[in-house]
């Protein structure tokens, strides 16, 4: 069964530092998102790719955080430089487009800045 | 704004008891509902999704009701089991041209032998 693909599955870091997170979504799916948890709370979305292209960041802390996903595949998430209010859980998802239903989450990555 | 309310936010109840999560939205607009199951430490898992079309959508001991007219929603869980604890999460999408979800802050359940 295909699945939304995460790396690392956890991260310790130090402020200050960057670090960078990578999602890989099921093959076909043309819609990437990056959502944010932390602990006791629902997922709130920081950015929305359609292939390549940004439809949604709002919620990006654009000063740290970027996102890119040059060839519409794979994504990265970067954060430089790192606070300690970043440490949670950074959850890719996937779906085939926007509102075509079921969106497929990864394991997450749990950030951890000391 | 969308918010997303889910009631209550724990709840242990014995094995093999029926029980039901509550969800609540504020913008009754929506293309559809999602039900997610998060184990700790985990990513989600999607258990039901019921479009805004549909008033119920079932997958096995898993029944889901919408009243998009009172911006509700239900989580029905039959003879539940150990293996049911987890954190249980609704979510709506954005009604305009992103899709974004807009999840509530989830019921922690556990069930117990």
């Amino acid at each position: 069964e295909a699945e939304v693909a995460q790396s690392p599955r956890y991260k310790i870091t130090e402020k200050s530092q960057a670090v960078a997170f990578w999602c890989d979504p099921i093959s076909g799916h043309a819609t990437l998102y990056w959502y944010r948890q932390i602990l006791g709370q629902g997922p709130e979305l920081l950015v929305q790719f359609q292939d390549e292209s940004v439809v949604d960041d709002s919620q990006l802390p654009k000063d740290r955080f970027s996102a890119e996903r040059l060839k519409g595949v794979d994504s990265t998430l970067k954060i430089q430089p790192a606070e300690l209010g970043d440490s949670a859980m950074y959850l890719c998802a996937s779906t085939l487009g926007p509102r075509t239903g079921i969106q497929y989450f990864g394991p997450g990555t749990r950030l951890l800045v000391l | 704004k969308q918010e997303v309310t889910q009631i209550p936010a724990a709840l242990s109840v014995p094995e093999g008891e029926n029980l039901v999560l509550n969800c609540s939205f504020t913008d009754s607009a929506i293309y559809n509902l999602q039900w997610f199951r998060q184990d700790p430490g985990k990513g989600l898992t999607s258990l039901l999704l019921i479009q805004s079309s549909q008033r119920e959508q079932t997958s096995g001991r898993l029944n889901a009701s919408l009243d998009k007219s009172s911006g509700r929603s239900t989580l029905y869980i039959a003879a539940s089991q150990p293996g049911d604890s987890a954190t249980y999460l609704c979510a709506v999408p954005n009604t305009g041209t992103a899709s974004k979800l807009t999840f509530g802050t989830g019921t922690r359940l556990q069930v117990t032998l």
